[in-house]
């Protein structure tokens, strides 16, 4: 099956600064990747995706970007707020589709 | 509109009894799934269903299992309660997983189970 790694665990960063969240995968059938913000007592919400046939993508603040060769895509946050505070969870889904892995959680705290 | 909901928010129970936790989806999607969520905040997936498949996570105990009486529920019945199924269990739904369409996940707002 598929193995999803992410780190770091825990990040700390001053407003306006940028964050960066890296996941790896195992299985090169995997061909989606989403992220999803969960906020505290909240359920996870996508906030961004790629597939296996793209290598960045942007939408205002956040990118993600995808290394197929290395099996590694990477969640980049820039000008960094407090309300983006939260737990992010890398996936990777392979096989049917039906199989969603998610990586362990990354804690993101924004320091006003 | 609520697009993935759960019953109950909160179950309290006692060790040894059995439950069950409902979720439904209004947004047509042909694939349902449980998630638990532990103290640590993992997020490990425990069964992805549709009417073709169900597909199991092989370290879910037995004691789990899904019912799906129709494409729109996926209710989770647990036998046998023990102290470690304390967690929060989340439902989702997603409508292409395997294809190049939508794969979205939506959650539902997550059920709190305690096991004392």
């Amino acid at each position: 099956g598929e193995n999803v790694e992410q780190h770091p665990s825990t990040l700390s960063v001053q407003e306006g600064d940028s964050a960066v969240i890296k996941c790896t995968y195992s299985d090169s059938a995997s061909n989606y990747f989403p992220w999803y913000k969960q906020e505290l007592g909240k359920r996870p919400q996508l906030i961004i995706d790629i597939r296996s046939n793209v290598g960045e993508k942007k939408d205002q603040r956040i990118a993600v970007t995808l290394n197929k060769t290395a099996k590694h895509f990477s969640l980049h946050i820039t000008e960094t707020q407090p309300e983006d505070s939260a737990v992010y969870f890398c996936a990777a889904v392979y096989g049917t589709g039906n199989q969603f892995y998610f990586g362990t959680g990354t804690s993101l705290t924004v320091i006003p | 509109d609520t697009a993935v909901s759960q019953t109950p928010k909160y179950l309290v129970t006692q060790m040894g009894n059995d439950k069950s936790i409902k979720c439904e989806q209004n947004l047509g999607h042909d694939t349902m799934y449980w998630y638990k969520q532990d103290s640590k905040k993992f997020l490990k997936i425990m069964f992805s269903y549709n009417n073709k498949e169900l597909i199991i996570n092989e370290t879910v105990p037995n004691r789990f299992s899904p019912k799906s009486p129709d494409k729109a529920h996926l209710n989770l019945h647990i036998n046998s309660l023990e102290l470690g199924d304390s967690a929060v269990y989340f439902c989702a739904s997603s409508q292409d997983p395997g294809g190049n369409g939508d794969n979205e996940q939506f959650f539902g707002p997550g059920t709190r189970l305690t096991v004392l």
